[in-house]
């Protein structure tokens, strides 16, 4: 069964920290790794997107890292800023577009 | 650039009664998913279209489901009879291809009572 899991659940951080959001899948045989954010009422903003190829993208304050052997994903946010307050979802795709969702990281970052 | 566009954002109805959602994807997409996000199962894919055809059914839930893409600019995700447990919040997204970025919608709201 392909699952994706995301840890922790919620986190709740100072304004100025660097921090790390963490995704793990079962099955390695992805096609690609997305990190959405959503915010709340509305729909998925497109963060980064890596191909199974690649170790790590990069844009603005955010990289996103992947190690397909070991079946993970993290999203590293550089200088956390209250408008970063939002869940950051983990989608990984396995083939033809089949994407499985994470249930997803509430972050909270306090001024 | 106009982003992927759903209608209605807000649907409330009682159960039974037919709902048609509505999903515009990004001109030029090639494909178009609808999804379903509950609090208790998270995001799920329901079905996806590639150039109008549908390719992968195996999330609608039920007959009660059914979806169509008549043209490459419109698609339609339809619930008949509803019943409470839909209720949901539906997305459409879209993207260009294989190993795309997909595009999210706002996504409708829907409360059946």
């Amino acid at each position: 069964k392909q699952e994706v899991t995301q840890i922790p659940a919620a986190l709740s951080v100072p304004e100025g920290e660097n921090l790390v959001l963490n995704c793990s899948f079962t099955d390695s045989a992805i096609y690609n790794l997305q990190w959405f954010r959503q915010d709340p009422g509305k729909g998925l903003t497109s963060l980064l997107l890596i191909q199974s190829s690649q170790r790590e993208q990069t844009s603005g304050r955010l990289n996103a890292s992947l190690d397909k052997s070991s079946g993970r994903s993290t999203l590293y946010i550089a200088a956390s800023q209250p408008g970063d307050s939002a869940t950051y979802l983990c989608a990984v795709v396995y083939n033809n577009n089949d994407m499985r969702f994470g249930a997803g990281t509430r972050l909270t970052v306090k001024p | 650039d106009a982003g992927v566009i759903q209608s209605p954002r807000h649907e409330v109805t009682e159960m039974g009664q037919e709902v048609t959602l509505r999903c515009k994807p990004i001109s030029g997409h090639d494909y178009l998913f609808w999804y379903r996000q509950t609090m208790m199962r998270g995001l799920e894919l329901l079905i996806y279209f590639n150039n109008n055809v549908p390719i992968d059914d195996s999330g609608m839930p039920e007959d009660r489901f059914s979806a169509k893409m008549p043209n490459a600019s419109f698609s339609t995700l339809k619930i008949q009879p509803s019943e409470p447990r839909d209720s949901a919040v539906y997305f459409c997204a879209s993207n260009a291809g294989e190993g795309q970025p997909q595009h999210f919608g706002d996504g409708t709201r829907l409360s059946i009572l």
